[in-house]
């Protein structure tokens, strides 16, 4: 079955350092990949997407790329911000026609000033 | 565009009653999934609905059942409430399909913060 392992937390970075957070995944077939968010209380935000290798997705200046060769979807952010302390969620669904998401167990980051 | 609403947001129960929570999707949205959220199990599909047809479901007991109307709102119902079953339940919604297109992102409401004593 599908299944989708990312590094797990806690990171604490300063403000402006450089943030990975590694995920690489099992699947058949071509799955789609994504990151989601999501703060204290709330549901989860959709961050970025990619539905085909070498696919980036980009959002708030935060990147990942679909590698097929490794089944990785690494989130990198250039330069962090106390605001985006959170719970990243990696994910993927299994290809056309598929609606159910399988999730990473999320890696909390806090960004200190 | 009004995002995922779900309600409620907290609910307190008790062992062996049920509960119903409720979703509405985004509008013009027509799949909608369920995920149940625990700090030991982390984030699990439980059920998702098409057309009101359930088209895919989770590894849970037959005591988590859903329904979706018409108008593409959705409902689940937990059975016999056990202790395991304190979670955040997350309903997430997709266009699904567009002009021969599909769109497979789901989009997730704030969740319903379901407490079993």
């Amino acid at each position: 079955g599908n299944s989708v392992t990312q590094m797990e937390g806690p990171v604490t970075l300063s403000e402006e350092a450089f943030l990975t957070i590694n995920c690489t995944y099992t699947a058949t077939g071509y799955p789609s990949l994504f990151w989601y968010v999501q703060y204290p209380g709330e549901g989860l935000q959709l961050l970025l997407k990619a539905t085909k290798a070498d696919d980036k997705g980009s959002n708030k200046g935060f990147e990942a790329t679909y590698r097929k060769e490794t089944t990785s979807f690494h989130l990198e952010k250039g330069s962090v911000q106390v605001s985006d302390s959170a719970v990243y969620f990696c994910a993927l669904s299994g290809g056309a026609g598929s609606y159910q998401l399988t999730f990473g167990k999320g890696t909390k980051l806090s960004v200190i000033p | 565009k009004a995002g995922v609403t779900q309600t409620p947001r907290y609910l307190i129960k008790t062992r062996g009653q049920q509960v119903t929570l409720s979703c509405s999707p985004i509008s013009g949205h027509r799949s909608v999934s369920w995920y149940q959220q625990t700090p030991g199990q982390g984030l699990q599909f439980l059920f998702e609905y098409f057309s009101e047809t359930q088209r895919n479901k989770g590894n849970f007991p037959g005591r988590f059942s859903g329904r979706q109307f018409s108008n593409s709102r959705s409902e689940m119902n937990v059975s016999t409430l056990e202790l395991g079953d304190s979670a955040l339940y997350l309903c997430a919604s997709s266009l699904a399909a567009s002009g021969g297109l599909v769109y497979n992102e789901q989009f997730f409401g704030p969740g319903t913060r379901l407490t079993v004593l």
